[in-house]
């Protein structure tokens, strides 16, 4: 198994542009969550999703979109990234049956100028 | 709503010294799950404990032990006789089913030889 898999791990934008993060678990978990690491802020909850097809927002959604179209993926799209958008970024994936333990992926570090 | 908070931004401690990080948590459910993970400065996030909300034994694991009281609401996790290697973030979380986990902003540990 992978676990949890996050590409980029390293991302550097402009002003303005758009683009996606990629998130893939192959433990067939039906929970997933995106969160951001800003320094003294701890983890934020972005977006996440109980189940294909259902997304609901977290803490700090704004300027992102998701979408779940399979168990597997989870991706996370910066519709015009701007730079209070820098920062790392981390995806994970639970079930239920572990009783929620969440898997984290390795982090995406993103910079936006 | 949900909230986690960790009271202790920094906490420097010498060798073999016993330090606590403290965690104190609000939910209005009455069915959730409580977890810590460290940070170590590679940056992956390490998963340490669960303790759902039915289950108030404290719970012991070599060094590390987990003081869980429902009645202050209260997480409290404890290295005995720390070492270098515990230096890293702490986070205190909390999870309500259909939802995600929701962190506190972590408590930085500095353990100096």
């Amino acid at each position: 198994n992978a676990g949890v898999t996050q590409t980029p791990k390293f991302q550097v934008l402009k002003t303005g542009q758009s683009m996606t993060l990629q998130c893939a678990q192959d433990m067939n978990h039906e929970y997933m969550s995106w969160y951001r690491q800003d320094p003294g802020m701890g983890l934020r909850l972005i977006h996440y999703s109980v189940g294909a097809g259902i997304t609901d927002q977290g803490e700090v959604p704004n300027g992102y979109n998701v979408s779940r179209s399979t168990t597997e993926d989870f991706p996370l799209r910066l519709l015009s990234a701007a730079p209070s958008q820098t920062s790392v970024y981390f995806c994970a994936s639970g079930s239920s049956g572990g009783y929620y333990e969440q898997y984290f992926g390795p982090g995406t570090r993103l910079t936006v100028t | 709503a949900q909230k986690v908070t960790q009271a202790q931004t920094e906490i420097s401690v010498v060798e073999k010294e016993d330090v606590t990080l403290d965690c104190v948590y609000e939910t209005r459910d009455t069915t959730y799950y409580l977890f810590w993970y460290k940070q170590p400065p590679s940056g992956e996030l390490v998963f340490l404990i669960r303790r759902n909300s039915f289950d108030e034994q404290n719970e012991i694991s070599g060094r590390y032990s987990w003081n869980f009281q429902k009645s202050t609401s209260s997480f409290n996790f404890t290295i005995t006789a720390s070492q270098v290697v515990d230096s890293a973030v702490y986070f205190c979380a909390l999870y309500q089913a259909g939802t995600a986990l929701i962190f506190g902003k972590g408590t930085t540990l500095s353990v100096s030889s």
